[in-house]
């Protein structure tokens, strides 16, 4: 079946620490996206990616990075300059053109502090 | 400013009844989507429905309608004959396809807590 592979499903940091997040797909979509949600909230955007070796900032960039060296491959790092990372993170890619094509997304990483 | 705005943090219907979950968007786009995802307490996005700025008709999928009144600029989703399984949280999100530029990104509203009664 073709879909989303978020892993881990939960992920503990400890102060300081650099993690990463993993995101596969094999929907053969072109566009890849990340997500972060806050308890109660809705989804901000943090990085995306239409092609291969370039990726753009969302709105919540700051203190994430991402790699997009395969089309199927976002893995998504929260560096120790997040200083709020506990949330739970999204993972989706879309086919392009978009047209009526929604977003399919992965069943997220949840991520606390230590 | 917010583009998307629901304004229902939570409500509450009975089984078998419809009930409507309302979203209104702001944008400039001429060229824009509507999406509606459901998202149950095990967090997975469902995607439930699609509506464009240029269908003329109302999007409908089985129980699922979108009140399109692109004048208002809103995008209501209504249920029809209620499930206990419908109790989730509902998004309403858009993509303003601005040629492209966007990568198709979405912006989400808060979400409406929907709970199903027997």
């Amino acid at each position: 079946d073709g879909g989303i592979t978020q892993s881990p499903k939960y992920l503990f940091r400890k102060e300081g620490q650099n993690v990463t997040l993993s995101c596969e797909q094999n929907l053969n979509h072109d566009a890849m996206y990340w997500y972060r949600q806050d308890p109660g909230q809705g989804l901000r955007l943090i990085y995306y990616s239409q092609i291969v070796n370039d990726f753009q900032k969302g709105d919540i960039a700051e203190g994430y990075s991402v790699s997009r060296e395969k089309k199927e491959s976002f893995p998504l790092t929260v560096t120790s300059a997040q200083k709020n990372p506990t949330a739970f993170y999204l993972c989706a890619s879309s086919i392009w053109p978009f047209g009526g094509q929604p977003q399919h997304f992965g069943d997220g990483t949840r991520l606390s502090i230590l | 400013a917010q583009k998307i705005t629901q304004t229902q943090p939570g409500m509450f219907v009975q089984e078998k009844e419809a009930v409507t979950l309302d979203c209104t968007y702001d944008t400039s786009d001429q060229s824009y989507g509507l999406f509606w995802y459901k998202q149950p307490s095990s967090g997975e996005m469902i995607f439930l429905i699609y509506q464009g700025s240029y269908d003329e008709q109302n999007a409908t999928e089985g129980r699922y309608s979108l009140n399109f009144q692109k004048a208002r600029k809103s995008a209501n989703l209504v249920i029809s004959a209620s499930q206990l399984g419908d109790s989730a949280m509902y998004f309403c999100a858009m993509r303003e396809d601005d040629g492209g530029t966007s990568y198709g990104k979405l912006t989400f509203g808060q979400g409406t807590i929907l709970t199903v009664h027997p």
